[in-house]
């Protein structure tokens, strides 16, 4: 079954904004990843927060990880036309790793 | 600059035929894997390599096939076997083998597969 489920599924702000999405999972985690897909291209790995760490930053980007709901969140601050992409996050347990359905930000002018 | 390199970029598969997807690393990684992402899904493991020689099935590896005889390539081969085969298919790499999802995951810019 899938681990991590993001949410919302799509998303629209107007440049500038902020932008939240969330991840989800079921099963107890030692990691926990988030990937940017730009159209027709590979991901590219944002940030990596542990699952004994509670929040971490890079750059516009913060990732809060709580593991009593089981959940994280990306936050972007101060958006741009060029973080337009699919966002995904990406879960490690026991020996396995399971990436989510993303989220697909879009962001207008 | 270092990086994974995927080709060709769009192939097309007869039927019955089995086709080969190309994907080499510069960056001196010892695992390697194969994605496939269908539209609107996440990425599904077909198969992961740790190290040259050795390679092993990951969630959905039927109609698939790979070798490892150098460290930097890792070709797929999508045989006739996989009945349903269009889909995007990525390469990624990692320092070791990271299926605990605690190391960050290099990805190529994936090939595009079709049928005629």
């Amino acid at each position: 079954s899938q681990q991590g489920e993001e949410d919302p599924q799509a998303l629209s702000i107007q440049e500038g904004e902020n932008a939240t999405m969330n991840c989800s999972y079921k099963t107890s985690i030692n990691n926990l990843q988030w990937y940017r897909q730009n159209s027709g291209r590979g991901l590219v790995h944002l940030i990596l927060i542990r699952s004994n760490e509670r929040e971490k930053h890079s750059g516009r980007l913060r990732v809060t990880l709580d593991t009593s709901k089981k959940s994280s969140s990306l936050l972007i601050t101060a958006s741009r036309a060029a973080d337009t992409a699919s966002y995904f996050c990406a879960t490690g347990g026991d020996d396995k790793i399971i990436f989510g359905k993303g989220t697909r930000l879009h962001i207008l002018p | 600059d270092g990086g994974i390199t995927q080709s060709p970029k769009y192939l097309f598969r007869k039927e019955g035929q089995n086709v080969t997807l190309s994907c080499e690393q510069n960056l001196n990684h010892d695992a390697m894997y194969w994605y496939r992402q269908d539209p609107g899904q996440g990425l599904r493991l077909i198969y992961y390599s740790q190290i040259v020689n050795d390679f092993q099935k990951g969630d959905i590896a039927e109609g698939y096939s790979v070798s490892r005889e150098k460290k930097e390539s890792f070709p797929l081969t999508v045989t006739s076997a996989q009945k349903n085969p269009t889909a995007f298919y990525l390469c990624a790499s990692s320092r070791d083998r990271t299926l605990k999802a605690d190391q960050p995951q290099h990805f190529g810019d994936g090939t595009r597969l079709s049928i005629l």
